[in-house]
């Protein structure tokens, strides 16, 4: 049974570029939450989706940024006009209900150039 | 707004010892609690988990104790081996906030031979 999978692992972009970046949640999970971890700091986050529906996006910042879940494939946060505030690893973690197991994935490192 | 806290940015014991890591938030909400352990360039992986009902919930050499009164939770590991040496978070979730995970900083346990 294969865990959550985020790619790419790493992702470097210039300062003005797009961002994707993607989760697979386990297998038999609806549920997918995405959190971000800056330098120094614990993880915080972010967005959480079921499928085709964004339920809570209180953590995330009010321009540039976006998610989605759709019926079929894989979770993507999409940040645009990178700037280089937005390095830092983003994790994706998964559960089969709306309770309190969430299953991480590898993470993605962000760099921004 | 720091809701939950781990004060110890670091913690050193020796092999075999007991690890005792600690936790405290502010939010009275929160109703479950919840201990990830970090690699280095992995995503956080479970540990162990309480309640709020319970006081306290074991898992082979790992223990978390929840003392509400003075919203504060220790994860206890004995006995300590070099393979726990990793970042610990602890993280909280409640009513109030849904499903998302609130985390704290996190604590680099060490465990020298």
């Amino acid at each position: 049974n294969a865990g959550v999978m985020q790619n790419p692992r790493h992702l470097v972009r210039r300062r003005g570029q797009e961002a994707r970046l993607r989760c697979s949640p386990m297998k038999g999970h609806s549920h997918v939450y995405w959190y971000r971890q800056l330098p120094e700091e614990g993880l915080k986050f972010m967005v959480y989706l079921q499928k085709e529906n964004i339920i809570d996006e209180s953590g995330m910042p009010k321009e540039r940024f976006s998610a989605e879940f759709p019926k079929e494939g894989p979770s993507i946060l999409r940040i645009q006009q990178v700037v280089r505030g937005d390095s830092a690893a983003y994790f994706c973690a998964s559960s089969p209900w709306s309770g309190k197991g969430q299953y991480f994935g590898p993470g993605t490192r962000l760099t921004v150039t | 707004d720091q809701q939950v806290k781990q004060n110890s940015p670091s913690l050193s014991v020796q092999e075999g010892r007991i690890s005792i890591l600690n936790c405290d938030y502010t939010n009275s909400m929160f109703d479950y609690f919840l201990w990830y352990k970090k690699y280095p360039a992995e995503g956080p992986t479970f540990l162990i988990s309480i309640s709020s009902i319970k006081d306290k919930n074991e898992d082979g050499r790992f223990t978390v104790f929840l003392n509400k009164s003075a919203k504060h939770l220790s994860l206890h590991i004995v006995p300590s081996q070099p393979g726990d040496s990793a970042v610990y978070f602890c993280a909280a979730s409640g009513e109030t906030s849904g499903s998302r995970l609130t985390f704290g900083e996190g604590t680099q346990l060490t465990v020298n031979p």
